[in-house]
């Protein structure tokens, strides 16, 4: 069955300091990749997609994500954290030919602390 | 351009009671999908339509219905709402790998 596994369900850091969000799909077939952030009591918001090219990604607010075929992973990073940044974030795939249905990881908490 | 609406914003129920949330996109997409979002499961697809008259199930349909009423409207109706269907919906319209999100229904079943 396809399926996407966010690593952290939660993940505390402080600011300032260096994040990495970890994400693994299951597919033997070609996917579309895609981060949503969701700040709270909000609707979600594409942070940053991978459908082709360059396996480096940067996206909107200093992120940037990387996709690696062999180990099946889109991790999220950022260098440098703000309170701001705290929010959920989502990991998602899509499968060529099945007309852009999304489907979503658990959710990382990102709590990011003075 | 609103891109896609959905109402109610809140609702709370009775165990048993039915509803229906709506949704509308104006983008002119195929493809509209609904889902549900739950502490520690991220989003869950409920049901999707690829075009106008054709509706699917997704990945948790017991309990709901939909109607594509036409290409802009999705409709997401629950016969008799359980305390499960706790949640929040969001109506997702989907094109070219672009996806657009309603703002979400928080809804409560007591």
């Amino acid at each position: 069955a396809q399926s996407v596994t966010q690593l952290d369900s939660q993940v505390p850091v402080f600011e300032e300091a260096p994040v990495e969000l970890r994400c693994n799909y299951s597919s033997s077939v070609s996917v579309y990749l895609f981060w949503y952030v969701q700040y709270p009591n909000q609707g979600l918001q594409l942070l940053l997609k991978y459908l082709s090219g360059s396996t480096l990604v940067k996206g909107i607010n200093g992120f940037e994500a990387e996709f690696n075929k062999s180990q099946t992973s889109f991790h999220l990073r950022k260098p440098s954290v703000h309170i701001s940044d705290t929010a959920e974030y989502f990991c998602a795939v899509s499968y060529y030919n099945q007309g852009g249905k999304l489907i979503f990881g658990q959710g990382t908490e990102l709590s990011v602390k003075p | 351009n609103a891109g896609v609406t959905q109402t109610p914003k809140f609702q709370v129920l009775k165990t048993g009671q039915s509803m229906t949330l709506q949704c509308a996109q104006d983008m002119n997409h195929n493809s509209m999908y609904w889902y549900r979002q739950d502490p520690g499961m991220g989003l869950r697809l409920i049901y999707y339509s690829a075009s106008e008259g054709t509706t699917d199930k997704g990945e948790v349909p017991n309990g709901y219905n939909v109607s594509r009423l036409n290409k802009r409207e999705f409709s997401l109706r629950l016969e008799s709402a359980a305390p499960s269907q706790t949640s929040v919906y969001f109506c997702a319209s989907i094109e070219n790998t672009e996806a657009f999100f309603g703002q979400g229904t928080r809804l409560t079943v007591v």
